[in-house]
């Protein structure tokens, strides 16, 4: 069965320091996301990418995030200076270009970990 | 306003009983539902999706309703096993939003042997 990989599966980082996480979304899916889930929380949206930009973005995905796909595969989530408060985990979802249900196809996830 | 409510409690049920788990909105006209699994530390799964103008889907041990007057959606186990153990979570998704999903807290479910 198809999958969404990510990586790193966990990382510590200092406050202020960049983050990169990566994911490979599945092969025929167009329409890629990131969410963020802080523990004990509801999964939050960060932005949708279609068509090699940005289609949707929430009030946290402010200027110290990024997202790009630097080639055919692979979809990163950059934080440019993070914070005690980006301490969550990060997941990558792909789906299909349909005219249908949006279903969502979720990776394992990205733990970062901020001191 | 605009919210979308789940069972804040956790459920514990015993093995073999049914689960029901329900989903609640206001102000949003979903075209469809979608009813996804995570487990701790792990992405949410997608389980089952039913449509605006569906009652019931059912797929294997799951049950699914749809009720658009009331707003709600009720997400059902039956013979529930301690493997079924995990957070629920439903979603609302229509073609207008920009393919965004809406999604719900959750609900914790454990199933005791």
């Amino acid at each position: 069965e198809p999958e969404v990989t990510q990586t790193p599966s966990h990382q510590v980082t200092q406050m202020g320091q960049e983050v990169i996480l990566r994911c490979v979304p599945i092969s025929n899916h167009l329409y890629f996301y990131w969410y963020r889930q802080i523990l004990g929380q509801k999964v939050e949206f960060l932005v949708s990418f279609y068509n090699n930009e940005i289609s949707e973005k929430s009030e946290i995905f402010d200027d110290q995030f990024s997202v790009e796909r630097p080639d055919g595969s692979n979809f990163t989530l950059k934080i440019r200076s993070t914070k005690l408060e980006d301490s969550a985990m990060y997941f990558c979802a792909s789906s299909e270009l349909s005219s249908g249900a949006n279903v969502l196809t979720f990776g394992a996830g990205s733990r970062l970990t901020v001191l | 306003s605009q919210k979308i409510e789940q069972n804040s409690e956790a459920l514990n049920i015993q093995e073999g009983k049914t689960a029901t788990l329900t989903c609640n909105y206001t102000n949003y006209s979903p075209a469809y539902l979608q009813w996804y699994r995570q487990d701790p530390g792990r992405g949410p799964v997608f389980l089952l999706l039913i449509r605006e103008n569906e009652k019931e889907k059912r797929k294997e041990r799951l049950k699914v309703t749809f009720d658009t007057t009331l707003k709600q959606s009720l997400f059902h186990i039956t013979a529930s096993q301690p493997a079924d153990s995990a957070t629920y979570l439903c979603a609302l998704d229509w073609a207008g939003n920009n393919r965004k999903l809406i999604w719900g807290l959750g609900t914790s479910l454990a199933v005791n042997p």
